[in-house]
């Protein structure tokens, strides 16, 4: 079965210092990966995801991730974080073609303090 | 537009009572899904709706689960014989075509407490 693994529960940062949230999968032949935001008493909002080609991929707020296949990795950056970041971040894998539920991983918790 | 509904927002009953949790998806969203998230934990899948049917629910923990979907719009879960262990926050979630690159949008969740 497709797993995800989140090894950072909590993640404290200071505004405006870079973060790095890691996320790895499990391998499998193919895979759509996802992060997925939740900011205090709101629902999951997709931040950005990798389907195919490029492996980095971007979302409209400064955040990116990177697809590494050979270590099964997609883990989100930001090289200057403010307060409003601080949420609830989710990685989410779908095996792909064919298959429809997100296997997420348990969350790494971002804090962002002046 | 507006975005996926569940209601009620919070839900508290007594161990083995009957619920039902009420999902109102994305109109023109073809694929439901519904998740459970624990505390601490990441939402875990449930089940998946292609229109009326469903065309997965691996998840579901135990027959006291169910969930409908009859007119391919509004989904209804529903859990018999309560649990202290089925406490947890249950979203829902609905996909455009119900593909795997497909964003799935969630609702905002039902909060079920079982004392």
């Amino acid at each position: 079965a497709q797993s995800v693994t989140q090894l950072d529960s909590q993640v404290p940062v200071f505004e405006e210092a870079p973060v790095e949230l890691r996320c790895n999968y499990s391998s499998s032949v193919s895979v759509y990966l996802f992060w997925y935001v939740q900011y205090p008493n709101q629902g999951l909002q997709l931040l950005l995801k990798y389907l195919s080609g490029s492996t980095l991929v971007e979302s409209i707020n400064g955040f990116e991730a990177e697809f590494n296949k050979s270590q099964t990795s997609f883990h989100l950056r930001k090289p200057s974080v403010h307060i409003s970041d601080t949420a609830e971040y989710f990685c989410a894998v779908n095996r792909g073609t064919g298959f429809q539920k997100l296997v997420f991983g348990t969350g790494t918790r971002l804090l962002v303090s002046p | 537009g507006a975005g996926v509904s569940q209601t009620p927002s919070n839900k508290v009953t007594e161990k083995g009572k009957y619920v039902e949790l009420r999902c109102d998806p994305i109109s023109g969203h073809t694929a439901l899904y519904w998740y459970r998230q624990s505390l601490g934990q990441g939402p875990e899948f449930l089940i998946y709706f292609q229109g009326t049917g469903a065309a997965d629910d691996s998840g579901l923990p135990n027959d006291r689960f169910f969930a409908v979907r009859p007119e391919g719009s509004v989904s209804t879960l529903k859990i018999q014989r309560t649990e202290r262990g089925d406490s947890a926050v249950y979203l829902c979630a609905s996909s455009l075509q119900g593909l795997a690159t497909d964003t799935q949008y969630f609702g905002p969740g039902t909060r079920l407490t079982v004392l």
